[in-house]
């Protein structure tokens, strides 16, 4: 029963390097998406998929990039790493809408880049 | 841009008492709200949603009530227990997206 796994758990990057945050789940959710959690503030939509082969930016994009190729996949790259992203990254999925479905959460990724 | 804000930050309650968590939106167009808890180093687990057209949903000793008009919801724990000790946060969806708030830490003191 995984549910949402989200590899690593941990990560460290200097700054200027790329990596790839991964993001899978067994459930045939038709939504997937991408949340940074920062201190002090609620999570924030990077980006998000309404299925293979569709993919949308959220409210904070500029220094990501994602792609759907399948149902189960959904990759968060990053380009060339900042300090500024420095946070706690989170993989969720829904059946159907965000807004009409419940969300179900990964673990979480805590990246710190120097 | 929908803000989306939970006050207090922070709420610490002798074991027994009931739990009174408030959150606040500005834009009332939303499709559902959905709570949830977070535990500390995990990731969110979804507690209750309650549709738009809908003025509260319940689970177990949990109760979450939505006034769209104006812009408030609020998550009822009764008889609050340690186990119970997390920070709640809530979200609006509008469509596709969820904005969330920044949550509210619950401490429940043995």
């Amino acid at each position: 029963n995984a549910g949402v796994t989200q590899t690593p758990k941990f990560q460290v990057l200097k700054t200027g390097q790329s990596m790839t945050l991964q993001c899978a789940q067994d459930m045939n959710h038709e939504y997937m998406s991408w949340y940074r959690q920062d201190p002090g503030m609620g999570l924030r939509l990077i980006h998000y998929s309404v299925g293979a082969g569709i993919t949308d930016q959220g409210e904070v994009p500029n220094g990501y990039n994602v792609s759907r190729s399948t149902t189960e996949d959904f990759p968060l790259r990053l380009l060339s790493a900042a300090p500024s992203q420095t946070s706690v990254y989170f993989c969720a999925s829904s059946l159907g809408r965000a807004s009409n479905e419940k969300l179900f959460f990964g673990s979480g990724t805590q990246l710190s880049v120097l | 841009k929908q803000e989306v804000t939970q006050i207090p930050a922070a709420l610490s309650v002798p074991e027994g008492e009931n739990l009174v968590l408030n959150c606040s939106f500005t834009d009332s167009a939303i499709y559902n709200l959905q709570w949830f808890r977070q535990d500390p180093g995990k990731g969110l687990t979804s507690l209750l949603l309650i549709q738009s057209s809908q003025r509260e949903q319940t689970s177990g000793r949990l109760n979450a009530s939505l006034d769209k008009s104006s812009g408030r919801s609020t998550l009822y724990i009764a008889a609050s227990q340690p186990g119970d000790s997390a920070t709640y946060l809530c979200a609006v969806g509008n469509d596709y997206k969820l904005s969330f708030g920044a949550g509210t830490t619950v401490t429940v003191r043995a």
